[in-house]
């Protein structure tokens, strides 16, 4: 089975740009989550999305929002960019219970300028 | 929410020796326990999880403990090896529904040969 491919691996913009990014999970996943990873605040959750819901949420500002479709492909959109948004932007896949093992990505790093 | 608190930060052993990693949870709630390894330019890969109608469990050289009377779980590494050297990050999930992992700030693992 192929992993949980991410897309682009590498990304600048400007502040005040909006940026998407996308992730495909493992054939048969159903749940896609996002986590924020940088090296002073660790990762950090953002949201999971199941069945195109999103059924938990972090502590991000609204500028940071996400979206799933019926093939489980996820994509996760944030606006208004700001310095701090600089981060390596992991999603992780599974098959959609409770407790799982997830499965991460190789991540995007953004950069913010 | 969820607060989960990981020492040491950084941890230095000989070839051989033993590795001790703890963390500490502030949500009676939580019930699901995972530690995840993270390589260096690489994705976080799950090597061991606990829940919490468990006080132990191990997997070869690895072993975790949890004490959910003091909200502390920690992990164990025996007869480390150079490709132990990692980071660590544990976490903590309190989801009935999904995955929504809170993480530790993470342990920086070097093995000395």
């Amino acid at each position: 089975k192929a992993g949980v491919t991410q897309t682009p691996r590498y990304l600048i913009k400007t502040r005040g740009q909006q940026v998407t990014l996308s992730c495909s999970p493992i054939s048969g996943h159903r749940s896609v989550s996002w986590y924020q990873q940088t090296p002073g605040q660790g990762l950090q959750f953002l949201f999971e999305y199941f069945s195109e819901t999103q059924r938990n949420k972090g502590n991000f500002p609204g500028r940071f929002s996400g979206r799933q479709f019926s093939n489980s492909r996820s994509e996760m959109n944030v606006s208004t960019l700001e310095l701090g948004d600089s981060a390596l932007y992991l999603c992780a896949s599974s098959l959609g219970g409770a407790r799982e093992k997830l499965f991460f990505g190789s991540g995007t790093q953004l950069s913010v300028l | 929410g969820e607060n989960v608190e990981q020492h040491p930060s950084t941890l230095s052993v000989q070839e051989g020796d033993s590795a001790v990693i703890k963390c500490t949870y502030s949500d009676s709630a939580s019930n699901y326990f995972p530690w995840y390894k993270q390589e260096l330019g690489k994705r976080p890969q799950l090597i061991i999880d606990i829940r919490s109608n468990v006080g132990e469990k191990k997997d070869q050289r690895i072993a975790v403990t949890l004490n959910k009377t003091a909200k502390h779980f920690s992990l164990h590494i025996t007869e480390t090896q150079p490709e132990d050297s990692a980071v660590y990050f544990c976490a903590a999930s309190r989801s009935r529904a999904g995955n929504m992992l809170t993480f530790g700030g993470g342990t920086r693992l070097m093995v000395k040969p």
